[in-house]
């Protein structure tokens, strides 16, 4: 299994909810990734999970918050987020976080509008 | 990490070998080159890297010049697949610091592939 699998694949939320996306992987990678990417941009990193311990968090608003339950998993819970949080959010994961040259496998992503 | 200029679109013939440049005129003896490539509406795509050498796979071709300060992807028969968003990305390998896992994606080139 060579996937990275995101759910939902689209979702809409007022300011006010609390959502959850989620990405998963059977790869046997210790190293997981939450990207956001805006329309026609770049994608941009957000957090980086190592052995399922934050290791980078890009100055990222706490209104984003991620979690680690395993090393399978990678959740983020997002809460109050403003109508330019609305973008494609990518998870992807790598062997890990501290040997280079391991590239990146990408998930679908979330497409997410805040309205 | 060192920035990367690429041309913002390019065009290609089906069939044809599509060459995509990428400067890195800053880029350090410690850092390697990475191409990804991003199909509408997924998440990236690993292609290829290298360091000095010229690097070859299934999917694409790298040539890096002697200096180091340029590379060229070389899709070798593009098809209408190929039709994507290239990133030249320069990594490196700051093994102990956590920050080797670091993707900072450059605008990249807009690849349309046609009949």
């Amino acid at each position: 299994d060579t996937e990275v699998t995101q759910t939902p694949k689209h979702l809409v939320m007022g300011m006010t909810n609390k959502k959850s996306l989620k990405c998963e992987q059977h790869m046997g990678h210790r190293a997981m990734y939450w990207y956001k990417q805006k329309a026609k941009k770049p994608p941009e990193l957000m957090f980086v999970y190592s052995y399922e311990k934050l290791s980078i968090n890009e100055s990222v608003p706490s209104r984003f918050s991620p979690e680690c339950p395993n090393s399978s998993l990678l959740n983020l819970h997002l809460h109050a987020l403003q109508p330019e949080d609305s973008a494609l959010y990518l998870c992807a994961s790598s062997q890990d976080n501290l040997a280079e040259l391991n590239e990146q496998f990408f998930g679908p992503g979330t497409r997410l509008t805040v309205l | 990490d060192a920035k990367t200029t690429q041309p913002p679109s390019m065009d290609c013939a089906e069939g044809r070998a599509a060459n995509l440049p990428c400067n890195h005129s800053t880029i350090s003896g410690n850092e390697y080159v990475y191409w990804y490539r991003q199909i509408h509406s997924q998440g990236p795509q690993y292609i290829i890297h290298g360091l000095k050498n010229n690097e070859t796979n299934e999917m694409a071709s790298l040539i890096i010049t002697e200096d180091r300060k340029s590379s060229t992807l070389i899709l070798p028969h593009a098809t209408l697949r190929d039709t994507a968003v290239y990133y030249c990305i320069v990594r490196g390998l700051l093994i102990n610091t956590g920050t080797a896992s670091k993707l900072t994606f450059g605008t990249g080139t807009r690849l349309q592939v046609t009949l």
